[in-house]
């Protein structure tokens, strides 16, 4: 999508090796997001950010951390990866003082532990 | 804290014809509500906000409709194609700085 970038796209680690996915925005946004969706659980926040080094917890921050050193990128990283942590990661961001246009998401990470 | 109800069974209809999906919610009415839609290995995309203080919201052939009496918003697709197959997905935002996403529904348009 416009101005946002995820990589992997895809990638398998094994139980207990750490794991960063990146998020890249080019246009400048305070907040952005991290979300993972998972069958019978839709999308559920990770982490979010509302600037450089201000980060908070969402509904499912446990065995995930965050950095955001510059505006344009956001890091999760799973610092010994699980199996339960098996899922698809998306990035989000949104366009501050402009809630009409909702928020723009990532093509996503799809991320396997075995 | 905030649950949000999508019917969870695919809504299979033949093309031509209204397709109309519903979000329910508990607690706290939103100050607004969100629409996506996402299809297989993609983002979600968003479609339409509607506000609180809005009864009735439209986009080309999408109507969304906010009743926060009965804490519930219906989304409708008019003159159904099948390129409008995908899974949507209602989000509630209570106006602070993270949105709550419901489960979604798969909408089947068979021609």
């Amino acid at each position: 999508d416009a101005g946002i970038t995820q990589s992997p796209r895809h990638k398998v680690t094994e139980t207990g090796t750490p794991v960063t996915l990146r998020c890249h925005q080019t246009e400048n946004h305070r907040y952005m997001y991290w979300y993972r969706q998972d069958p019978g659980h839709g999308l559920r926040l990770i982490h979010y950010s509302y600037g450089v080094k201000d980060t908070d917890k969402g509904e499912v921050s446990d065995g995930y951390s965050v950095s955001r050193s510059k505006t344009e990128d956001f890091l999760l990283t799973l610092e010994s990866a699980t199996s339960s942590q098996t899922s698809v990661y998306f990035c989000a961001i949104r366009r501050e003082g402009d809630r009409a246009s909702g928020y723009t998401f990532g093509s996503g990470t799809r991320l396997t532990v075995v | 804290s905030q649950k949000i109800e999508q019917n969870s069974e695919a809504l299979n209809i033949q093309e031509g014809k209204t397709a109309t999906l519903t979000c329910n919610y508990t607690n706290y009415s939103p100050a607004y509500l969100q629409w996506y839609r996402q299809d297989p290995g993609r983002g979600p995309v968003f479609l339409l906000l509607i506000r609180e203080n809005e009864k009735e919201k439209r986009k080309e052939r999408l109507k969304v409709t906010f009743d926060t009496t009965l804490k519930q918003s219906l989304f409708h697709i008019t003159a159904s194609q099948p390129a409008d197959s995908a899974t949507y997905l209602c989000a509630l935002d209570m106006g602070y700085s993270t949105l709550t996403f419901g489960k979604g529904t798969m909408l089947l348009v068979s021609p």
